[in-house]
């Protein structure tokens, strides 16, 4: 198995641009995280899926972003419109249990809004 | 605040020489998971014990819960230059909102 994929692996834009990343889970996983990572804040779940039905939002920070998992193998996390402060580390993970298991981490994908 | 906080920040070592790295938490958990992160990379899941385990060893890993303490370590023994990377401690409450929750993490250089 390739593992957890993210594209693109680095992402730069300007304030006010709609930004898509983009994540493919390992197959079979059941579970799909959506996590930030700042120097400020640490590593933060932003959402989380099983069986593609979002199961807690809570992290997600504002309205301006918004996730989605059309089918098993594929999810997106939007900004829109993104800010400065969205400049992050976005990682993608899959797990086959809820906190039991290991979660797999996809590469990342560097964001940088100018 | 974090559920989880390690300590030290940084740590520095010689090849060779064992590192260990500690991990509080403020409530109860499920379990405790160990991740490296290498720089600019995503993390890889290195152990994770259950509340009603003590101790886990894994090659040169061992980690070992304390939950009256509410803490754990990890222990890399024999360190390697290609250990050096961020440790982080994971856990999962029992009680609140279930999500891993990570700490800040602890920034191992293995000097050759």
């Amino acid at each position: 198995d390739a593992g957890v994929i993210q594209s693109p692996r680095h992402e730069v834009t300007e304030m006010g641009q709609e930004v898509t990343l983009r994540c493919k889970p390992i197959s079979g996983h059941d579970y799909l995280f959506w996590y930030r990572q700042t120097m400020m804040r640490g590593l933060e779940l932003l959402i989380y899926f099983n069986n593609n039905v979002p199961i807690d939002d809570s992290g997600m920070p504002e309205d301006r972003f918004s996730a989605k998992m059309p089918n098993a193998s594929f999810s997106t996390l939007k900004i829109q419109p993104s800010e400065p402060r969205d400049s992050a580390v976005y990682f993608c993970a899959s797990s086959s249990l809820l906190f039991s298991d290991t979660q797999y981490f996809g590469p990342g994908t560097r964001l940088t809004v100018l | 605040s974090q559920q989880g906080e390690e300590d030290p920040q940084a740590l520095s070592i010689q090849e060779g020489e064992n590192a260990t790295m500690n991990c509080s938490y403020k409530t109860s958990i499920n379990n405790l998971q160990w991740y490296r992160q290498n720089s600019g990379r995503g993390l890889v899941h290195l152990i994770l014990i259950r509340s009603n385990e003590r101790e886990k060893h894994s090659g040169r890993l061992r980690v070992t819960l304390d939950t009256s303490k509410k803490s754990s370590s990890l222990l890399i023994t024999a360190s390697r230059a290609a250990d050096t990377a961020s440790y982080f401690c994971a856990t999962v409450m029992t009680q609140g909102a279930q999500k891993l929750v990570f700490g800040q993490g602890t920034r191992l250089t293995i000097n050759p």
